[in-house]
């Protein structure tokens, strides 16, 4: 297994459009976490799954925003009627349950630029 | 509520230089745990040390050591004899018994340009 993926790497959009990424975990992990950062900050809380189940959603998540874990595996971040205020990188982290010794192991990201 | 410090936003070093990252965080909590973390240019955040709030024992791994102080809520890190490649942003961050999930607060972040 390499490591947490995050696809695409970079994405520039209108305003107005929408956008989805994907994050696919370490295969074994069972949790999912999704973190908004954007120029000059530390990283946000957006939301986490525990196997397909999304149990809890930050206030920064607006209507705008869902996400997704189907079968508890890759998840889906989509941003509707994108706002150049969305424009931030978005991070993908997974672990196990239980093991938090290594903390979580995180993606290299989705730098969204909304224009 | 949580929350972390990380009070200088850039640091400045001439390479083998020792440099240290200060992190002052809150929580109500008495279990809790403390976190550092490299980002790199490239965007992916480097897991580096985890600490428990029972562990007070400083460590030292390589050119990296950690000073946990619970007195002062303080969680500091140094890099010895500084590289280039240590060049990059460090992140500390909490996560305490009531977040769920686990979920991690970060600090600002510290810069550290390592100049040769």
């Amino acid at each position: 297994d390499t490591g947490v993926s995050q696809d695409p790497r970079h994405k520039i959009t209108k305003r107005g459009q929408n956008v989805t990424f994907r994050c696919d975990p370490i295969s074994e992990h069972n949790r999912l976490y999704w973190y908004r950062q954007t120029l000059g900050q530390g990283p946000e809380f957006l939301t986490y799954f525990q196997n397909e189940a999304q149990l809890e959603k930050s206030r920064l998540l607006s209507d705008r925003f869902s996400a997704e874990r189907p079968k508890g595996s890759f998840s889906t971040l989509e941003i509707q009627r994108t706002e150049q205020g969305d424009s931030a990188m978005y991070l993908c982290a997974s672990s196990l349950v239980g093991r938090g010794d290594d903390g979580y192991t995180f993606g290299s990201g989705t730098r969204l630029t909304v224009v | 509520a949580q929350k972390v410090t990380q009070a200088q936003t850039e640091i400045s070093v001439v390479e083998k230089e020792d440099v240290t990252l200060d992190c002052v965080y809150e929580t109500r909590d008495t279990t809790y745990y403390l976190f550092w973390y490299k980002q790199p240019p490239s965007g992916e955040l480097v897991f580096l040390i985890r600490r428990n709030s029972f562990d007070e024992q400083n460590e030292i791994s390589g050119r990296y050591s950690w000073n946990f102080q619970k007195s002062t809520s303080s969680f500091n890190f140094t890099i010895t004899a500084s590289q280039v490649v240590d060049s990059a942003v460090y992140f500390c961050a909490l996560s305490d018994s009531r977040a769920a999930g686990n979920k991690l607060t970060f600090g600002g972040g510290t810069r550290v340009l390592v100049k040769p």
